[in-house]
């Protein structure tokens, strides 16, 4: 049973746009969640991540929101770029627990 | 910065071979983890270590043995092949202080035929 959900396999924006990635999870128990990006035939490279006791963290042009009650988090990307195109990863862990559970992951493709 | 090196980049096997999956970090990280990805589902973990001479499964470790014998590596060994295992593996590490990032490698190919 997945524990990390990312719904939309893909998504299509038009270069300079917003980015707006979506994942769910359902263990209460997670209090550190993280974004991945991944370029094909390369390993995923952290992006940004947040603590439960934040509800937002924004790093340069990415900016992840949680909501705990909801057990939702999402990734903003602004002004979205070419180099963007990759596939997202969200991930998540438990207090004192290092195992990362993943989403399944959204590919993203920036338009020219 | 050579960080977490996987080798070898790609291979093919036949079923019911032997090998093993070569993983080496320089930054010092305890804990070091192997995952297999997917179509369709992400990554998922098969064995973890917190340190030296300690390991332990993930989701899905059948079929996959790990040791730690030094900080610096974490082998995977696939005993005896099967198409199923036909994947990309990647391997990552961290320390075991706060809430911080996994760093991965590049990856391992796998095809069994």
């Amino acid at each position: 049973d997945q524990q990390v959900k990312q719904n939309s396999p893909s998504l299509s924006v038009q270069e300079g746009r917003i980015s707006i990635l979506n994942c769910d999870y359902t263990n209460s128990m997670f209090d550190y969640f993280l974004w991945y990006k991944k370029y094909p035939a390369e390993g995923p490279t952290f992006l940004i991540s947040i603590s439960s006791i934040k509800d937002k963290n924004e790093d340069g042009r990415f900016t992840v929101f949680l909501n705990k009650s909801a057990k939702h988090l999402s990734l903003h990307i602004v002004p979205s770029q070419p180099g963007d195109s990759a596939v997202y990863f969200c991930a998540a862990s438990g207090s004192n627990d290092y195992k990362l559970s993943f989403g399944a992951g959204t590919t993203v493709t920036v338009r020219a | 910065n050579a960080g977490v090196t996987q080798t070898p980049k790609f291979q093919v096997l036949k079923t019911g071979q032997s090998m093993t999956l070569q993983c080496a970090q320089d930054m010092n990280h305890e804990y070091m983890s192997w995952y297999r990805q997917d179509p369709g589902m992400g990554l998922r973990l098969i064995h973890y270590s917190v340190g030296a001479g300690i390991t332990d499964q993930g989701e899905v470790p059948n079929g996959y043995n790990v040791s730690r014998s030094t900080t610096e590596d974490f082998p995977l060994r696939l005993l005896s092949a099967a198409p199923s295992q036909t994947s990309v593996y990647f391997c990552a590490s961290r320390v075991v202080v706060g809430n911080q990032p996994q760093h991965f490698g590049d990856g391992t190919r796998l095809s069994i035929l």
